[in-house]
């Protein structure tokens, strides 16, 4: 089973922030963050990822509470196109399967004009 | 660099065929994966492989098998087709040496119906 939760749905409008919210309470001290996207029927894309520090890149920013037991993504300025499905997932930080991706349902983002 | 590249795209199987979704990646990457995610729902992981010759069952083996005989390719084999096995099924692959950010690469999908 996934081990974070997500709301099943937000919306957000278009030009402002929005905020995906994600829960992680039982996340190991080398588990990882990692936020996918699945638009429509394409395969995920990756967006961002962390372990302490808050993390920025050309598409999000990804904010890590200080007990690690939660965190959000931000997409300071959604345009349509970021209406996606968004997947929370923690991961162990070595390989085998431990390092695996396992997606829960995620969260439906609705950017709306 | 093509990425990962899945074939067919589409198919619609009878009950009890077989066949084989073809997974190919051009970016050396050593971890492949194979996820089917049914309607609604988040990917299940089917089978990944660590490297050439090295398979291992993910959360939802069973009707499947894998080989991986060299880098590059990671087929999904379906023996004995059931309607449960309708789904869309996505191919990915991580680099894990060098740097391993824990990206994963994946294909469009192949999306199987099973009648």
């Amino acid at each position: 089973d996934a081990k974070t939760t997500q709301p099943p749905s937000m919306d957000c409008a278009e030009g402002r922030a929005a905020n995906l919210p994600c829960n992680h309470s039982t996340i190991s001290g080398n588990e990882y963050v990692y936020w996918y996207r699945q638009i429509h029927s394409q395969g995920p894309q990756y967006i961002i990822h962390g372990l302490k520090n808050n993390e920025t890149n050309e598409m999000a920013s990804l904010i890590i509470t200080e007990d690690r037991k939660s965190s959000t993504l931000i997409l300071p300025h959604a345009t349509l196109r970021d209406t996606a499905v968004y997947y929370c997932i923690v991961r162990a930080s070595y390989g085998g399967s431990q390092g695996n991706l396992i997606f829960g349902k995620g969260t439906k983002l609705s950017v709306k004009p | 660099n093509a990425g990962v590249t899945q074939t067919p795209k589409f198919r619609i199987l009878k009950i009890g065929q077989s066949m084989t979704l073809q997974c190919a990646q051009d970016m050396n990457h050593n971890y492949m994966y194979w996820y089917r995610q049914d309607p609604g729902m988040g990917l299940k992981l089917i089978y990944y492989s660590v490297g050439a010759g090295i398979t291992d069952k993910g959360e939802v083996p069973n009707g499947y098998n894998v080989s991986r005989s060299t880098t590059e390719y990671f087929p999904l084999r379906l023996e004995l087709a059931a309607p449960s096995q309708t789904s869309v099924y996505f191919c990915a692959s991580r680099l894990t040496s060098g740097g391993d950010t824990g990206e994963l690469f994946f294909g469009e999908g192949s999306r199987l119906t099973v009648l």
